[in-house]
């Protein structure tokens, strides 16, 4: 069981490139998600999806597309990639979204993706 | 607006030590407050959540958490730390009528001497 995972975990990009970053989870979780980390701001949310074939906005969705075609995979793309998405990337999976007494709502988070763009 | 508050960027503690990492938080209803720990390169994991009733909660490690909603606080504590304690720390909330942001502080970064 290796929970969640992330590909790849460090990358630099220049100004205007592309990349896809992939996570993946084979914990059967509905829910999954994108943060980005960046230092004295904690996590904000980027994408998340609460379903294979669906995604919704986070808090900075904006640079950013995703798709989750599988249930177990989650993918984020930077389609022209800007100095300002520099960051550490984080991907998490939760079984469920309701807050509750059980460990269901617990998100599970990858080792994180380190991104510079030139 | 839902925001969270740690006022700390680090604490330091002597082993051994009892050691508090202080959280204030503001939402509009009633709360559902989480500590997420990060050891280096690695992903958050999850500590504790107080959801309702008793205002101290047990999680995982000998971590603890008092809610106050008079003080609108959710201080992280441990009775005694370990080198191992060694960590960045994260405060969270989420409004409990619903909704899916969860709201995430700053961090603190917590040394523990041995």
């Amino acid at each position: 069981n290796a929970g969640v995972t992330q590909t790849p975990k460090f990358r630099v990009l220049k100004t205007g490139q592309s990349m896809t970053l992939l996570c993946a989870q084979d914990m059967n979780h509905e829910y999954m998600y994108w943060y980005r980390q960046d230092p004295g701001m904690g996590l904000r949310l980027i994408h998340y999806s609460v379903g294979e074939g669906t995604t919704a906005k986070g808090e900075v969705p904006d640079g950013y597309n995703v798709s989750r075609l599988k249930k177990q995979n989650f993918l984020l793309g930077l389609e022209s990639a800007a100095p300002s998405q520099t960051s550490v990337y984080f991907c998490a999976s939760s079984y469920s979204f309701r807050v509750g007494p059980t460990s269901t709502d617990t998100q599970y988070f990858g080792p994180g993706t380190r991104l510079t763009v030139l | 607006a839902q925001s969270v508050a740690q006022p700390e960027d680090q604490v330091n503690v002597a082993e051994g030590n009892p050691l508090t990492v202080k959280c204030t938080y503001s939402v509009s209803g009633n709360p559902y407050l989480f500590w997420y720990v990060q050891y280096p390169n690695r992903g958050l994991q999850f500590l504790l959540k107080y959801i309702t009733g008793d205002n101290l909660v047990k999680g995982s490690y000998g971590f603890e958490a008092e809610f106050n909603k008079s003080q609108t606080s959710f201080h992280l504590k441990k009775p005694s730390a370990l080198v191992s304690d060694s960590a960045l720390y994260f405060c969270a909330v989420r409004d409990a009528r619903g909704g899916f942001k969860t709201i995430f502080g700053a961090g603190t970064r917590l040394f523990v001497k041995a």
